[in-house]
């Protein structure tokens, strides 16, 4: 079974400072990992979409990158601000998994400080 | 603009009442998914659905339904047999396929009074 998990659970930076998001996952066979943003409430927005022939993704201040073979992505975002203050899920979507359904990791709630 | 619509933003449960949950979306997707979100577990699925008339039970379907009569709509209702229903309700849709990703909607809050 695909057990996804992030470490840690929480981190607090100062503005300016990059950040460095963790996620591993157990199973190797996926399709691609997908990165989302949820502020307090919300729903989740996606950040960046990862195919499992991918090594990494760019988007503006993100940055994602795939290891499929270890079982593990990071999440970069350069120049933290205040405004990225969120919590951070990623997910993947495993070959075995019936429906193309995602598997989430517990998320990492991150809080930048002006 | 394409997009999930989820409604409403909250809603409240007596007990012993069904609610139903409504989600629509424009975009297209042959799929559409709910997820149940609660703090300290992540989400979980409950149910998804590939195509028009057919869904599936997700990993803890127990106490819900859903139907899919138009591709656009997948409503989910939480009956009484659903014991501990309150919680942040998700809506997701993806085009079929593996290349794809999720597109989530905004969320449903329940609460049981």
């Amino acid at each position: 079974k695909q057990e996804v998990t992030q470490i840690p659970a929480a981190l607090s930076v100062p503005e300016g400072e990059n950040l460095v998001l963790n996620c591993s996952f157990t199973d190797s066979a996926i399709y691609n990992l997908q990165w989302f943003r949820q502020d307090p409430g919300k729903g989740l927005t996606s950040l960046l979409l990862i195919q499992s022939s991918q090594r990494e993704q760019t988007s503006g201040r993100l940055n994602a990158s795939l290891d499929k073979s270890s079982g593990r992505s990071t999440l970069y975002i350069a120049a933290s601000q205040p405004g990225d203050s969120a919590t951070y899920l990623c997910a993947v979507t495993g070959i075995k998994a019936a429906g193309n359904k995602l598997t989430f990791g517990g998320g990492t709630r991150v809080l930048v400080k002006p | 603009d394409g997009g999930i619509t989820q409604s409403p933003k909250y809603l409240f449960r007596k007990e012993g009442q069904n609610v139903t949950l409504s989600c629509e979306q424009n975009l297209n997707h042959d799929a559409m998914y709910w997820y149940r979100q609660d703090p300290g577990q992540g989400l979980r699925l409950i149910y998804y659905s590939q195509i028009v008339n057919d869904f599936q039970k997700g990993d803890i379907a127990e106490g819900y339904s859903v139907s899919r009569e138009k591709k656009e709509s997948f409503p989910l209702t939480v009956t009484s047999a659903q014991k501990n229903p309150t919680a942040f309700y998700l809506c997701a849709s993806s085009q079929q396929g593996s290349n794809y990703g999720y597109t989530f909607g905004s969320g449903t809050r329940l609460t049981v009074v």
